[in-house]
């Protein structure tokens, strides 16, 4: 099993809104990622996760906020938001001691109204 | 600093040529190179990586080369297929951050 699973595919919020982005894999990878990707652009690294412990924070606003609950599952919770974060977010995970590939899931496409 | 670029962004290239896709990149920090493919609508897909200690990489219709002494790396993929159509992705990996940084994208598109 080399699958990424993101849900939702889509999703639509308010400004007010409070959401969140799940992402899950059962590879047993120790590395899980956040990344925003606009329209014609390449995916821009948010959150990196090693070991469940946030290891880096790319100097991303507040008003997103990752969580790792456990090895298998990676949140991005969502508050406050504006229209130009709309959207594709884009969780990987990868194998933290070999530094293997990373797998990609499908992403889930956020517009901000 | 960590830039990765690419030299075009749109590439057409006739069913069954060769393919190459160019990257340069502006320091020599990260551990390895990695080749991204996206379809539309889909997540990048992993081609092939390179350490920064190698000159050339291999796969099934892909080779990978890196020269270091430019800075530039190239993905070329041999008897190009319609389902080669994508973006693709030049990417840095750092291995000691777990951090990998994409580079801009060229859109490759397949003549029939």
């Amino acid at each position: 099993d080399t699958e990424v699973t993101q849900t939702p595919k889509h999703l639509v919020m308010g400004m007010t809104n409070k959401k969140s982005l799940k992402c899950e894999q059962h590879m047993g990878h120790r590395a899980m990622y956040w990344y925003k990707q606009k329209a014609k652009k390449p995916p821009e690294l948010m959150f990196v996760y090693s070991y469940e412990k946030l290891s880096i924070n790319e100097s991303v606003p507040s008003r997103f906020s990752p969580e790792c609950p456990n090895s298998s599952l990676l949140n991005l919770h969502l508050h406050a938001l504006q229209p130009e974060d709309s959207a594709l977010y884009l969780c990987a995970s990868r194998n933290r001691a070999t530094n293997t590939e990373a797998f990609f899931g499908q992403g889930t496409r956020l517009t901000v109204v | 600093g960590e830039s990765v670029g690419l030299h075009l962004p749109t590439l057409s290239v006739q069913e069954g040529d060769n393919s190459i896709i160019n990257c340069a990149y502006s320091n020599s920090a990260s551990d390895y190179f990695i080749w991204y493919k996206q379809e539309s609508g889909k997540g990048p897909q992993f081609i092939i990586d390179i350490r920064s200690n190698m000159d050339k990489r291999q796969g099934q219709r892909v080779t990978v080369l890196l020269n270091k002494t430019v800075k530039h790396l190239s993905l070329q993929i041999a008897a190009t297929q319609p389902g080669d159509s994508a973006v693709y992705f030049c990417a840095r990996g750092y291995s000691s951050a777990s951090k990998i940084i994409f580079g801009s994208g060229t859109r490759l598109s397949i003549r029939p």
